[in-house]
């Protein structure tokens, strides 16, 4: 899950199996809600997205949860792989209106290591 | 295929200096952002432009000006740095519509002493 300050939360999984990355997000207007994954030394780097009308979305190896009851968000990895080591973010887009762009709030990361 | 660039890489600066830190984007996209991070923390988001010719404050603006030179281009200026401002900068883009991703460049670790 998130957590503030310096001491991020983190994930030890052995390689082949599956990693639940938990995030819980602040405003129950958010409408779109973004997982990146930051490399270190890189900048965040996309990797799904949900908008709040689903519940459930799926890609290559991830699926995101989300959960508006309880304003909670879970990125799924199956199979994890050593190359998913890094720490991973949740962002909620708080809002700027359509026609512009967004406003986003970062949660402060969860590291995933994998153990080969 | 570039994304977004960021200009320098790093930087090392003394208090009381200022600096400009370049973004450009090639992927046609109208809205670019900037954000700090900090050791243990999420990013934060300092500035941003919703279209070319405008700017809007963030969470964390004090300190920093920005200036969006043209549809590809975003600068942050820190007029007199301080250590506070010691940090790792990001600098983003998005295409316009609300629920877009925002895609980042690889950040200036920036210093000052």
């Amino acid at each position: 899950g998130e957590s503030v300050g310096l001491h991020l939360p983190t994930l030890s999984v052995q390689e082949g199996d599956n990693s639940i990355i938990n995030c819980a997000y602040s405003n129950s207007a958010s409408d779109y809600f973004i997982w990146y994954k930051q490399e270190s030394g890189k900048g965040p780097q996309f990797i799904i997205d949900i908008r709040s009308n689903m519940d459930k979305r799926q890609g290559q190896r991830v699926t995101v949860l989300l959960n508006k009851t309880v304003k909670h968000l879970s990125l799924q990895i199956a199979a994890t792989q050593p190359g998913d080591s890094a720490v991973y973010f949740c962002a909620e887009n708080i809002g700027a209106g359509e026609g512009y762009g967004n406003k986003l709030v970062f949660g402060a990361g969860t590291i995933l290591r994998v153990k080969s | 295929n570039a994304g977004v660039t960021q200009t320098p890489k790093f930087q090392v600066l003394k208090t009381g200096q200022s600096m400009t830190l370049q973004c450009a984007q090639d992927m046609n996209h109208n809205s670019m952002y900037w954000y700090r991070q900090d050791p243990g923390m999420g990013l934060r988001l300092i500035y941003y432009s919703a279209s070319e010719g405008t700017t809007d404050k963030g969470e964390v603006p004090n300190g920093y000006n920005v200036s969006r030179l043209n549809k590809r281009e975003f600068s942050l200026r820190l007029e007199s740095a301080a250590p506070s401002q010691t940090s790792v900068y990001f600098c983003a883009s998005s295409m316009t519509g609300g629920n877009q991703p925002q895609h980042f460049g690889d950040g200036t670790r920036l210093s000052i002493l």
